[in-house]
């Protein structure tokens, strides 16, 4: 069965600081798909940033970045300049079954302050 | 843009009532799904369809179906609610997996 783990507890963040919000997996397909989500407290759940198993670049959106260390089975996100709406949890996901199905780590908190 | 609606923002229900759950999408997407997200277990699947008429179990599909009868709308059905099915419901629609899956606003249900 497919695994995600995000272990960090809550994190505070300053404002302008960069952060990372680690995430591994465990899985033995070969094709698959890496998402990170942002849920703020509003509740919708808004796509941040996407790694296909075979791009052998990292991801990059912007300020969020995916650090995507296959061997590791790791693909962390770093968020560069934090700022206060970055303030969310924020979600882990792999896809599976040929992309049909998306698995959910138990996500983390980030406050970031001023 | 694009969008998944979900019928009810919040939603109050008693104990043995049948709930319906309803999702709309305007992307002609294949793939819908319907998750339930609970304070420290995440996002779990419930079901998912990959086509008209069609659909799979998730990982958590006891005291669920769901209903597809058309491409745009994905309906979750509580047959007889109960107080463990209070929840948040996202409903999600995706094509090409590069650009995410897209996600409902939510329905926050509680069955007292």
């Amino acid at each position: 069965a497919q695994k995600i783990t995000q272990t960090q507890p809550g994190m505070f963040v300053q404002e302008k600081e960069a952060v990372t919000l680690d995430c591994t997996y465990d899985t033995s397909d070969q094709s698959y798909g890496l998402f990170w989500y942002k849920q703020p407290s509003s509740g919708e759940m808004i796509f941040l940033i996407y790694q296909g198993s075979y791009d052998e670049q990292n991801a990059t959106e912007g300020r969020y970045s995916l650090n995507f260390q296959k061997a590791r089975k790791s693909a962390n996100l770093v968020i560069s300049a934090s700022q206060l709406g970055d303030s969310a949890m924020y979600f882990c996901a792999m896809s599976y079954y040929g992309n049909n199905r998306l698995a959910f780590g138990k996500g983390n908190q980030v406050v970031v302050i001023p | 843009d694009v969008k998944v609606t979900q019928s009810s923002r919040y939603l109050v229900k008693r104990t043995g009532e049948k709930v319906f759950l309803e999702c709309v999408q305007d992307m002609d997407h294949e793939n819908m799904f319907w998750y339930r997200q609970d304070p420290g277990l995440g996002l779990r699947l419930i079901y998912f369809s990959y086509d008209v008429k069609m659909k799979e179990k998730g990982d958590i599909p006891e005291g669920y179906s769901v209903s597809r009868e058309k491409k745009e709308r994905f309906s979750l059905i509580l047959e007889s609610a109960s107080t463990n099915q209070t929840s948040m419901y996202l409903c999600a629609s995706s094509l090409p997996p590069e650009n995410g899956y897209t996600f409902g606003s939510g329905t926050r249900l509680t069955v007292v």
